[in-house]
């Protein structure tokens, strides 16, 4: 089993459209949580931490359920540059791995 | 600031033919270093990890090695390439705390190097 399992989309959205995205991890012995962005052809970088209480960035509101093993990323009022692929990535302290989803495509239409 | 450098960007490489990527990082002491393979249309797939000068940790077998030779250098080899290994490999790093023996949580990502094999 995965890791790290995701939705792969595509998503097509018109601009200011709300969408969401989520993920499931296999091991509950993660600890930490975050949402990567990758462009195309381009390296990811960490968009936002998600924290057990939920947490807000903007228009990104992150989710954590411990208990179903979830992880959610909300995008609201989208805009065309937010079009990207949105990788799930979870950390166990244990070998300080981070294991990533195969993300999720999005892409944001006029 | 830290910044973290990988070349080559891009290579073309024969089946059977060797490999070297390497990987530096500047403005950081001691961070843990990775490396990761994405191929075409999947996910970041981690490959090694070195909490230290000489420590490598392999995450699935394969005909790649890494080696660690100094605290900011990370280099990824092979003696004979297989089509198989084409793909996008990204180096990155991250900071262990010194007082909970945790990660910071953030990785920090090479630019990548994209390499096909034909």
């Amino acid at each position: 089993r995965k890791e790290v399992e995701q939705d792969p989309g595509p998503f097509n959205v018109p601009e200011g459209a709300t969408v969401a995205f989520n993920c499931t991890y296999s091991n509950s012995a993660s600890q930490s949580f975050f949402w990567y962005r990758q462009d195309c052809r381009k390296e990811p970088k960490l968009l936002m931490s998600v924290y057990s209480s939920g947490n807000e960035d903007g228009r990104f509101t992150a989710q954590l359920n411990r208990a179903s093993q979830y992880i959610s990323l909300l995008i609201r009022d989208s805009k065309l540059s937010d079009s990207a692929t949105y990788l799930c990535v979870v950390n166990r302290y244990t070998g300080n791995q981070f294991y990533f989803g195969t993300g999720t495509s999005l892409t944001v239409i006029p | 600031s830290q910044t973290i450098h990988q070349w080559p960007a891009t290579l073309v490489q024969p089946v059977g033919s060797p490999l070297s990527l390497e990987c530096t990082v500047e403005g950081t002491s001691n961070p843990n270093l990775y490396w990761y393979r994405q191929a075409a249309g999947r996910g970041l797939q981690l490959l090694f990890y070195s909490v230290g000068i000489g420590q490598i940790s392999s995450e699935v077998p394969q005909n790649l090695s890494a080696s660690r030779p100094q605290d900011r250098q990370f280099i990824l080899s092979s003696k004979k390439l297989l089509l198989s290994d084409s793909g996008f490999y990204l180096c990155a790093w991250s900071n262990l705390e010194f007082t909970t023996q945790r990660t910071t949580g953030e990785l920090f990502f090479g630019e990548g190097s994209r390499l096909t094999v034909l």
